[in-house]
């Protein structure tokens, strides 16, 4: 079956410091991986995609990168801020009924 | 316009009420889901509408009856429900469901209590 692993939070951070979330998958077929991002009392916002291996997704500072031999879609950071502080899941859809799968979130704190 | 949007925000019910959520998108999906959330867990897949139509049901209990009026509308009727119910309910729309590559656009959430 399909799922998504993620570092275990909270991550802590100072302003401007370089942010790495890890993710790795498994999934039947060929995936496409998400990173959504959940602010405190909101839904979920999709902050990057990618589609096929080596695409690399980005939006407002963040990366990631399909990467299908290791089987992983690391999400970057150059400089966070205060407010980047959030909750980030991982996610894929695969296979045909493609239902999301999301890993279990990892919390950001940004502190000043 | 890629907004989904759900009402209430908030609800506070008793396990003897009968209460709905509301979610309407109208970015010309035609597909629509509910999520359950509970506290610091991801979102757990409840149901998937087609085309209005049933497509999945994740062994959802009976207290959760869903509808889709039309391709713009969805609703959770919510019946008999308990307080382990209580939980952040998500709407989500994504153009087309089974697309591996689509991303699923989520409202704000109607946030559950049950007493």
């Amino acid at each position: 079956g399909n799922s998504v692993t993620q570092m275990e939070g909270p991550v802590t951070l100072s302003e401007e410091a370089f942010l790495t979330i890890n993710c790795t998958y498994t999934a039947t077929g060929y995936p496409s991986l998400f990173w959504y991002v959940q602010y405190p009392g909101e839904g979920l916002q999709l902050l990057l995609k990618a589609t096929k291996a080596d695409d690399k997704g980005s939006n407002k500072g963040f990366e990631a990168t399909y990467r299908k031999e290791t089987t992983s879609f690391h999400l970057e950071k150059g400089s966070v801020q205060v407010s980047d502080s959030a909750v980030y899941f991982c996610a894929l859809r695969s296979g045909t009924a493609s239902k999301l799968t999301f890993g279990t979130g990892t919390r950001l704190q940004v502190t000043l | 316009d890629t907004e989904v949007t759900q009402t209430p925000k908030h609800l506070v019910m008793g396990m003897t009420n009968k209460k709905s959520l509301k979610c309407e998108q109208h970015m010309g999906h035609r597909a629509m889901y509910w999520y359950k959330q509970k506290a610091k867990k991801p979102p757990e897949l409840m149901f998937v509408y087609s085309y209005e139509k049933l497509s999945i049901n994740e062994s959802v209990p009976s207290r959760f009856s869903p509808e889709c009026p039309n391709s713009s509308l969805l609703n959770l009727h919510l019946h008999a429900l308990q307080p382990e119910d209580s939980a952040l309910y998500l709407c989500a729309s994504s153009q087309l469901a089974g697309v591996r590559t689509g991303e699923l656009f989520f409202g704000e959430g109607s946030r559950l209590t049950v007493l």
